[in-house]
């Protein structure tokens, strides 16, 4: 059974710029949820998606957006990037939030570097 | 608000020195408290959810257990391949949600 999986592994961009990530989940997930982690923040919550719905979203500028589509596959967009953003993006999949049992997991993150 | 607090920061043990790590929490209604393993440069691996006091879960070398205030992650007899940052997080709002509200972790360097 596959993880989950993140692309692009590694990417350089340039302040200014804008990024796309992409997040597939296991199989049968249908939540997704993406952190941000910064040696001094930690993993700090982004936003998490539901059946295609944006359900929660953490304390981060509008700049930062994302979607899910049909298949429950998310992207997250970043927009004019900062050198403030150069972090770990990590995407989380899992069943039934919620629910006793439910289990979250991770996959291997996305590495971006603004310059 | 919140919080997950975890301690200590960073420790060093030798191989087959047994320890424990402590995450202590306040939320408003846990409902379940998850313990993860970060390799450098990848992400965080699930190793245990735990959801009413005095429970406990092993896996390994390893064992966590859940008062109603914090949570222990023993690990007994460590090798070097244990070597890892240890995550602790709890779900926000209730639960009903992916959002988890994470401390910062302990550092674990295990020498041979």
């Amino acid at each position: 059974k596959a993880g989950v999986t993140q692309t692009p592994r590694y990417l350089i961009k340039t302040r200014g710029q804008q990024v796309t990530l992409s997040c597939s989940p296991i199989s049968g997930h249908r939540s997704v949820s993406w952190y941000q982690q910064t040696p001094g923040q930690g993993l700090q919550f982004l936003f998490e998606y539901f059946s295609e719905t944006q359900r929660n979203k953490g304390n981060f500028p509008g700049r930062f957006s994302g979607r899910q589509f049909s298949n429950s596959r998310s992207e997250m967009n970043v927009s004019t990037l900062e050198l403030g953003d150069s972090a770990l993006y990590l995407c989380a999949s899992s069943q039934s939030p919620g629910t006793v049992g439910n289990t979250i997991y991770f996959g291997e993150g996305s590495w971006l570097t603004v310059v | 608000e919140d919080q997950v607090t975890q301690s200590p920061e960073a420790l060093r043990l030798q191989e087959g020195e047994s320890s424990s790590l402590n995450c202590s929490y306040t939320v408003s209604g846990l409902r379940g408290l998850f313990w993860y393993r970060q390799d450098p440069g990848k992400g965080p691996e699930f190793l245990f959810t735990l959801y009413s006091a005095g429970e406990e879960k092993e896996k390994e070398r390893l064992k966590a257990t859940l008062t109603k205030k914090e949570s222990f992650l023993h690990i007994t007899a460590p090798k070097p391949e244990d070597s890892a940052t240890y995550l602790c997080a709890v779900p926000n709002y209730g639960g009903a949600t992916n959002k988890l509200i994470f401390g910062t972790g302990t550092l674990l360097a295990v020498q041979p």
